[in-house]
């Protein structure tokens, strides 16, 4: 069985400041791995994925992640922080062997202060 | 293209009852999948359609249920509706059944059961 946890389910950071959300799977089998946003009333966003090829990802919005296998993490970066970025994040994972089916983490609340 | 359409936005309905969710798919996709979203449990999955067959099914009681049409929409429905089903229920779409492919969501639909 794959599963997800997401270390901090809030983050709280400055306008302009690293963002970092922190995620660490397990998997008994290569995963592909997403980073989903949800604003609210909304549905969720794609922010990127990691689907084997390069382990640094880039996806929209300037976020980024690194896939790490020693360490089995895959944590979702971003340099500077806007007011928009405020909303929250999810990290998934799916087993290439079980079709689309994505087993989330619990979700990091980014706030942005000014 | 429009994305994933789901209706109704929202419903109210009352124990016992039963109900029946909507999703219209981005053109073209072929796999559709379904998540429950609640404050405790976070995002759990139901089950995933494609070609108008159950591919994959979460651990939910048999009181929901859903199916896919040859135009690859898709309903699930919830009956002897309980309490703790009011959630966001949100789909998915994606153009294969495949890890890989990227599932785009759509807004969801907001049960309320009272």
């Amino acid at each position: 069985a794959q599963s997800v946890t997401q270390l901090g389910s809030h983050v709280s950071v400055s306008e302009g400041a690293l963002v970092l959300l922190r995620c660490n799977y397990s998997s008994s089998v290569p995963p592909y791995l997403f980073w989903y946003v949800q604003y609210p009333n909304q549905g969720l966003q794609l922010l990127l994925k990691y689907t084997s090829a390069a382990t640094l990802v880039k996806g929209i919005n300037g976020f980024e992640a690194e896939f790490k296998k020693s360490e089995t993490s895959f944590h979702l970066t971003k340099p500077s922080a806007h007011m928009s970025d405020a909303a929250e994040y999810f990290c998934a994972v799916s087993d290439p062997a079980s079709g689309s089916r994505l087993t989330f983490g619990e979700g990091t609340q980014l706030t942005v202060n000014p | 293209k429009a994305g994933v359409t789901q209706t109704p936005r929202y419903l109210i309905k009352t124990r016992g009852q039963q109900v029946t969710l909507s999703c219209s798919p981005i053109s073209g996709h072929r796999s559709v999948s379904w998540y429950q979203q609640t404050p405790g449990q976070g995002l759990q999955f139901l089950f995933e359609y494609f070609s108008e067959t159950q591919r994959n099914k979460g651990n939910f009681p048999g009181r929901f249920s859903g199916r896919q049409f040859s135009n690859s929409r898709s309903e699930m429905n919830v009956s002897t509706l309980e309490l703790g089903d009011s959630a966001l229920y949100l789909c998915a779409s994606s153009l294969m059944w495949e890890g890989t492919d990227t599932q785009y969501f759509g807004p969801g639909t907001r049960l309320t059961v009272l």
